[in-house]
């Protein structure tokens, strides 16, 4: 159980282009999913949280314009990386927040999504 | 706000042999501290969890434990594999927004 998904596993744009990141929990509904970006060798960056229903909350530093998240559904949330450029070029994880989660934030997390921007 | 320290940065042990990873935080309203596995291009895998209300867990040849007057919890790997190896990141939930707050990682190398 507890299984997230990720469309696509890897995608490759060139400058100017939008791309779309799905994340789908698979069997439980997730109150809350979380947004990452990951550079090699580094550890986890949070860009964003957000909730079903709600606009999403972004971390300083982070373009809300520039990233766009839908969390439409209890199980699905869109990242939209809007005029993709270079330096766009990571590793993008989300994860999710089980609902009914009580008071310990266990989170599950998805494969990631490899973004390189030509 | 939290801040979780972890080291080493690199653990280089021999196959067999027992690995140790230690992490710190600073905020004493953290209640939930998990660790990662992250194998290269994958993303994090929970391997095992520790709640404030406990101060040890063990599972097979893992265990965690938590120490709250110190503010620190450690990972440890007995009878260590080559399939161990990997980045292993620990992290602490402040709760309040259900934010996990990352330790840098430990690259986890078994040798042969």
């Amino acid at each position: 159980g507890a299984v997230v998904s990720q469309h696509p596993s890897w995608v490759i744009c060139k400058s100017g282009t939008s791309v779309k990141i799905e994340c789908r929990s698979l069997d439980f509904q997730a109150t809350t999913m979380f947004w990452y970006r990951q550079f090699p060798k580094q550890s986890l960056m949070l860009m964003a949280t957000s909730n079903e229903g709600s606009k999403a909350t972004y971390e300083q530093g982070v373009e809300k314009d520039k990233f766009l998240i839908n969390h439409a559904s209890l199980t699905l949330s869109t990242l939209t990386v809007t005029s993709a450029h270079p330096e766009d070029s990571s590793f993008y994880i989300c994860s999710a927040r089980a609902v009914g989660g009580g008071p310990y934030n266990e989170q599950f997390f998805g494969p990631g999504t490899r973004l390189t921007v030509l | 706000g939290e801040n979780v320290e972890q080291h080493p940065s690199t653990l280089s042990v021999q196959e067999g042999d027992s690995a140790v990873i230690k992490c710190t935080y600073s905020d004493s309203a953290s209640n939930y501290f998990p660790w990662y596995k992250q194998e290269l291009g994958k993303g994090p895998q929970l391997i095992i969890d520790i709640r404030s209300n406990v101060g040890e867990k063990k599972d097979q040849r893992i265990a965690v434990t938590l120490n709250k007057t110190a503010k620190h919890f450690s990972l440890h790997i007995t009878e260590t594999q080559p399939e161990d190896s990997a980045v292993y990141f620990c992290a602490a939930s402040p709760g309040s927004n259900y934010q996990l707050i990352w330790g840098a990682g430990t690259k986890l190398i078994i040798k042969p």
